[in-house]
């Protein structure tokens, strides 16, 4: 089963750095660990995915632990329009998806920015 | 401007009666998507599209139907509406399933209220 552990809610300063963790103990050797977010009213939409080391885009950051068993989003200077549930997804090959799998959501964490 | 685009954003029917959404994307990718997102249960996989023609049930498949003549369309029909399809309704897609940098682009959802 491909199962994340996120906190349910995070609060974060604006213009102040912000470290969402998420714990993934059962991960596979393959697995990628993908980062989704999901504004107020919109769907999810891609932040950034890595598979062992560090990764980087204009979004954000995510740092992956030695034993790839959790990793953090890290965003470097929130803006009120970071506030959004932030999801940290395995792919699931156990229960559908036939042998690619499926990115399967949970519930994520819902980050609050404050001004 | 090429996308996803769901229809309609809004709808409200009632208990028995179908009801079908409309997904379609403009970037000819493969595979389609429908989720559900209810308070408390996240993201959840109704069905999913590896190509045209080609279905497959994900985690709350009952109740629904979809097809895929076309590979820019990927309509959910809900044969006989009851109030626990109540939800919004979440049509994604992707041209890399299972790949290393496969990423969902979502549309922007149909709030489905069953009364």
């Amino acid at each position: 089963d491909a199962k994340t552990t996120q906190p349910n809610s995070m609060e974060s300063n604006e213009e102040e750095p912000v470290h969402l963790p998420c714990n993934h103990s059962t991960i596979s050797g393959t697995d990628y660990i993908h980062w989704y977010r999901q504004l107020p009213s919109q769907g999810p939409e891609y932040v950034i995915h890595g598979l062992t080391s560090n990764v980087n885009n204009r979004m954000a950051s995510l740092a992956i632990a030695e034993d790839r068993k959790s990793s953090t989003l890290i965003l470097h200077r929130a803006t009120l329009r970071d506030a959004a549930v932030y999801y940290c997804i395995l792919r699931d090959f156990m229960n559908y998806g036939g042998s690619q799998g499926n990115l399967i959501f949970g519930k994520g964490t819902k980050l609050s920015v404050k001004p | 401007d090429a996308g996803i685009t769901q229809s309609p954003r809004y709808k409200i029917t009632e208990t028995g009666r179908q009801v079908t959404l409309m997904c379609h994307q403009t970037w000819s990718h493969s595979y389609m998507f429908w989720y559900r997102q209810d308070l408390g249960h996240g993201l959840r996989l109704i069905y999913y599209s590896a190509a045209a023609d080609i279905t497959d049930k994900g985690e709350v498949p009952d109740g629904y139907v979809v097809s895929r003549s076309k590979t820019e369309n990927f309509p959910l029909t809900l044969e006989s509406a009851t109030r626990s399809q109540t939800s919004v309704y979440f049509c994604a897609s992707s041209d890399l399933q299972g790949a290393v940098d496969e990423k969902l682009f979502f549309g922007s959802g149909t709030q489905l209220s069953v009364l």
